[in-house]
């Protein structure tokens, strides 16, 4: 079966802008998650989203904001891009949102900021 | 606040040298700890969620062990092809999604 998918897998930004990265969770997946990834901060947890609606925000500014439609797609959107905002942007679905099962990641989508 | 601490940073071995990965967790009301495998260029893979205390489980060459601070990902046997980084997160009773661990880099030298 298809896995989880992201789009775009790589992206150059310039400071100041904003930009929309997009995850399609595996079929029957509700619950979507996404993750910033940096050599220096490793994964950390910015946002989940279960039916439409935000469960958990992890401690990231109002910059990073995110979605979920109907269909379970996702959608996050960072506004004002910072240099300190390049990373490898994961998303990840599961099952049932509730950490009890595994979660399975997409790709990612590799921001550059310059 | 949640934490989880990896050791050790790189690791490398040679084929069918055995080790075993330390992850260290400090987690109000763990929810589960979950390993993954993550190759350059790639999101993670999962490979283990374990639950509680006790807990075992194996995949091919990895076994994965859990206690009430610690959780170990024994290797054994291992060959090239197991060379990646392994990942170690813990999910906490706040939910406020997975805590990773930094990562143990481990290569396997034919």
């Amino acid at each position: 079966k298809a896995g989880v998918t992201q789009t775009p897998r790589y992206l150059i930004k310039t400071r100041g802008q904003q930009v929309t990265l997009s995850c399609s969770p595996i079929s029957g997946h509700r619950s979507v998650s996404w993750y910033q990834q940096t050599p220096g901060q490793g994964l950390q947890f910015l946002f989940e989203y279960f039916s439409e609606t935000q469960r958990n925000k992890g401690n990231f500014p109002g910059r990073f904001s995110g979605r979920q439609f109907s269909n379970s797609r996702s959608e996050m959107n960072v506004s004002t891009l910072e240099l300190g905002d390049s990373a490898l942007y994961l998303c990840a679905s599961s099952l049932v949102g509730t950490g009890n099962y595994g979660y399975t990641f997409g790709s990612g989508t590799r921001l550059t900021v310059v | 606040e949640d934490q989880v601490t990896q050791s050790p940073e790189a690791l490398r071995l040679q084929e069918g040298e055995s080790s075993s990965l330390n992850c260290s967790y400090t987690v109000s009301g763990l929810r589960g700890l979950f390993w993954y495998r993550q190759d350059p260029g790639k999101g993670p893979e999962f490979l283990f969620t374990l639950y509680s205390a006790g807990e075992e489980k194996e995949k091919e060459r990895l076994k994965a062990t859990l206690t009430k601070k610690e959780s170990f990902l024994h290797i054994t046997a291992p060959k090239p092809e197991d060379s990646a980084t392994y990942l170690c997160a813990a999910g906490g009773g706040g939910a406020d999604g997975l805590t990773f661990g930094k990562g143990t880099h481990l290569i396997i030298q034919p």
